[in-house]
C-alpha cells in the first residue's frame, strides 16, 4: 500500500514554543492532506485540510493562527504548533489518499508533549 | 457535518467468540465506511471498508454488514484471537473528487481474553 512518513515521531518542547510536523507521501503525489488529533482514550479529531497551492480548511473550532498548515508540495504538507501550550500535547496524525477513490493511509502519528 | 456514533466503547470476549461492534452515522449522503484498527500509540490501520452500493463484505475473519435505510453498519470478527486486542474505529465519509474527510467514530476498546 502506499506510505505516508511523519516526522518526527516525538517532540518535548517548553510552553511558547513552536514546533513544526512534517508529513510526507513517499510513493505518490497527494494534492489534499488532512491533519487529525487524538487525545488520549479519545478518538481522532479531524483538525484542518491541507490543499496544495492554496490555504488549508479548518475545521470549526480549531485555530488557524495557533496551528499553521503549509501544503508545500504534492508530496509534503507541514503542521506548525505556535506557542505551544500544556493542552496542546496531544498526538498529531496526518492521512493522505492516494487516489480518489477514497482509502486513507496516515502517518506513524507525533506526540507532542509541552512542558 | 456528519456525525458518528459508535458502541460499545469497551468490549471483552473470549478467545474465539466473536465480537460486534456497531455505528450509526448522521449524513445520508455518506458512501464510505471503512473501519480501522489502532494499537496504543501506533497509527490506524485499515482492516475492511465497504461502500454505499454493498451490503455486506468479508475478509477472511472479519465482515461489515451496511445497513443506508437505517444509516448504521456493523464490524463482525470471528474466532477472535490475542492480536485482535486493540481499539477499533468506525468512520464514514462521502467519496469526492477532492479527498475523503473521514469522520470517525468515539472508538471501541477490544479485549481477547485467553
Amino acid at each position: 500500500g502506499a506510505v505516508v512518513s511523519q516526522h518526527p515521531s516525538w517532540v518535548i518542547c517548553k510552553s511558547g514554543t513552536s514546533v513544526k510536523i512534517e508529513c510526507r507521501s513517499l510513493d505518490f503525489q497527494a494534492t489534499t492532506m488532512f491533519w487529525y488529533r487524538q487525545f488520549p482514550k479519545q478518538s481522532l479529531m479531524l483538525m484542518a485540510t491541507s490543499n496544495e497551492g492554496s490555504k488549508a480548511t479548518y475545521e470549526q473550532g480549531v485555530e488557524k493562527d495557533k496551528f499553521l498548515i503549509n501544503h508545500a508540495s504534492l508530496t509534503l504538507s507541514t503542521l506548525t504548533v505556535t506557542s505551544a501550550h500544556p493542552e496542546d500535547s496531544s498526538f498529531y496524525i496526518c492521512s493522505a489518499p492516494p487516489t480518489q477513490s477514497g482509502e486513507l493511509f496516515f502517518g506513524e502519528g507525533s506526540r507532542l508533549t509541552v512542558l | 457535518g456528519e456525525n458518528v456514533e459508535q458502541h460499545p466503547s469497551t468490549l471483552s470476549v473470549q478467545e474465539g467468540d466473536s465480537a460486534v461492534i456497531k455505528c450509526t452515522y448522521s449524513d445520508s449522503a455518506s458512501n464510505y465506511f471503512p473501519w480501522y484498527k489502532q494499537e496504543l500509540g501506533k497509527r490506524p490501520q485499515l482492516i475492511i471498508d465497504i461502500r454505499s452500493n454493498v451490503g455486506e463484505k468479508k475478509d477472511q475473519r472479519i465482515a461489515v454488514t451496511l445497513n443506508k435505510t437505517a444509516k448504521h453498519f456493523s464490524l463482525h470478527i470471528t474466532e477472535t484471537q490475542p492480536e485482535d486486542s486493540a481499539v477499533y474505529f468506525c468512520a464514514a465519509s462521502i467519496l469526492t473528487g477532492g479527498g475523503n474527510k473521514l469522520t470517525f467514530g468515539t472508538g471501541t476498546q477490544l479485549k481477547v481474553e485467553l
